[in-house]
């Protein structure tokens, strides 16, 4: 499957301040999901995404999907060490069932 | 509520041999997809089961399938074992007709030695 292209790839910021990433596909998705992972865990869900300009919050994130629907963004405001982790988008195709993910930007919160 | 459950978290094989992953849907899940993920890479779509049935693959060669039972539970299974094989085999569950969210479990480590 399609690889996006997700950036920064990583990130290293002080506790408090704020956090933006994006992903870029040359392709559309019909669905953007943002997912976190931690270091021999799971991706664990954070937002999904099913129309194009749609902005949705959980918490101090908050993630859009591109109108263009060929990218989607994710901020956390107000960042805590314990936002320290790996984030993936992934985006899934009308055609299909598999999600499509980036390679990911590494955060790190310094207290 | 019990979410995805894999097992087991770690495996240890040799070149050649074969192994089997399992996994156990979220409760109220029907659905079942397997990925595979490489140290620093993102999860790549292996395939997706829905009512015992192989719905989509990814792009995975032949020695990669999978089944999935009445109880919606699923296997993976992988044949002559490459030492490129190796990774974290990521199993998640949907609801549904597989359209909704994807959830994931904590995954089974692999290592072909």
């Amino acid at each position: 499957g399609q690889q996006l292209n997700q950036s920064p790839q990583s990130m290293f910021i002080q506790e408090g301040e704020d956090v933006s990433m994006n992903c870029t596909s040359s392709s559309i998705f019909n669905t953007w999901l943002w997912y976190k992972q931690d270091p021999g865990e799971g991706p664990v869900l954070l937002i999904a995404l099913y129309k194009a300009g749609e902005l949705t919050s959980n918490g101090r994130l908050t993630a859009q999907f591109g109108i263009t629907r060929k990218d989607s963004f994710l901020n956390i405001s107000a960042s805590i060490p314990s936002d320290v982790g790996i984030y993936f988008c992934a985006g899934r195709r009308a055609s299909g069932y598999a999600l499509n993910f980036g390679k990911g930007t590494s955060l790190l919160v310094t207290p | 509520d019990a979410g995805v459950t894999q097992s087991p978290t770690h495996l240890i094989k040799t070149r050649g041999q074969q192994v089997t992953l399992r996994c156990s849907p979220k409760s109220g899940h029907d659905t079942v997809s397997w990925y595979q993920q490489a140290l620093g890479q993102g999860p790549q779509f292996i395939f997706q089961y829905y009512e015992e049935e192989e719905r989509q693959r990814g792009n995975f060669p032949d020695r990669f399938s999978g089944h999935q039972f009445p109880n919606y539970s699923s296997e993976l299974n992988v044949n002559a074992l490459l030492l490129g094989d190796s990774a974290l085999y990521l199993c998640a569950s949907s609801g549904g007709q597989g359209y909704n969210e994807q959830f994931f479990g904590p995954g089974t480590r692999l290592t072909v030695l």
